[in-house]
C-alpha cells in the first residue's frame, strides 16, 4: 500500500542546534516533494519544493534532500530557534503530477 | 497574511442545516482545492477545480457539494452532515493546473466546522 511516513510525531530540540525531519514514502512515484510549516489552528505555508532530479535544496537556513533511491527527503532547520517550534508536513503528488498528498506531520518544539 | 481567504473562521451547524463555506483568491491561480484536515491528521483532498472545472472529486459523499462561480472563487455547500465531519476544511489554490504540475499551495486559513 502506499505510505508517507515521517518519522517521528514530536521532536524536542536545544535552541541553537539544528533540527533534522524524515519522510519516508512507500509505492509512490514522485515528481516532486515539498515541505510545508503549519501552526496550530492555521493552514499550512509552503516552505520548499525539490524535484526528482535534483538532490538538495536550500532557503535561508533551511535545506532539504531528495533521495529517490532512499524513497527519502530530509528536512533541516539549522540555528534553530524558538519560533520554528511548529508542525512540518512533507507533501509529494500520489500519482505523476497530480495534487499532493501530505504525511502526518512531526510536531518540533525548539527549548529555549 | 495569506492570500487566500475563508469564511467563516468557525461554523457551528446541526445535521439537518444547510450551510456554505466559502473562498477567494485574486493571484490569478488557475487551480483551486479543497482539503479536509481531522486533529493531529495530515489534510486530506476532497476536490480540485482546475479553470473552473470539477477535475478531481477524491469520492467524497455527496452531502459535500463544490462549486466554482468563477476562478477566484470556490464554495463548499454542506447539506445533512454527520459529527464525524466535524473538522477543519482548508481551501488552497495553485499556479498550476490541478491535474499537472500543482507546484506549491496557497492555502486558507481553514474553516473550522463542528456539527452536532
Amino acid at each position: 500500500s502506499q505510505k508517507i511516513e515521517q518519522n517521528s510525531e514530536a521532536l524536542n530540540i536545544q535552541e541553537g542546534k539544528t533540527a533534522t525531519l524524515t519522510c519516508n514514502y512507500t509505492n509512490y512515484s514522485p515528481a516532486y516533494l515539498q515541505w510545508y510549516r503549519q501552526d496550530p489552528g492555521r493552514g499550512p505555508v509552503f516552505l520548499l519544493l525539490i524535484r526528482e532530479n535534483e538532490k538538495e535544496k536550500r532557503k535561508e537556513r533551511l535545506k532539504v534532500t531528495f533521495d529517490t533511491t532512499l524513497k527519502q527527503s530530509l528536512f533541516h532547520i539549522t540555528a534553530s530557534q524558538p519560533a520554528d517550534s511548529a508542525t512540518y508536513l512533507c507533501a509529494l503528488d500520489s500519482r505523476r503530477n497530480t495534487p499532493l498528498v501530505f504525511g502526518k506531520g512531526t510536531r518540533l518544539s525548539v527549548i529555549a | 497574511d495569506t492570500e487566500v481567504t475563508q469564511t467563516p473562521k468557525h461554523l457551528v451547524m446541526g445535521m439537518t442545516n444547510k450551510k456554505s463555506l466559502k473562498c477567494e483568491q485574486h493571484m490569478g491561480h488557475r487551480a483551486m482545492y479543497w482539503y479536509k484536515q481531522k486533529a493531529k491528521k495530515p489534510p486530506e483532498l476532497m476536490f480540485v477545480y482546475s479553470y473552473e472545472k470539477l477535475s478531481i472529486n477524491e469520492s467524497v459523499p455527496s452531502r459535500f457539494s463544490p462549486e466554482c462561480p468563477n476562478s477566484s472563487l470556490l464554495n463548499l455547500h454542506l447539506h445533512a452532515l454527520q459529527p464525524e465531519d466535524s473538522a477543519l476544511y482548508l481551501c488552497a489554490s495553485s499556479q498550476g493546473t490541478g491535474t499537472g504540475n500543482t507546484g506549491e499551495l496557497f492555502f486558507g486559513e481553514g474553516s473550522r466546522l463542528t456539527v452536532l
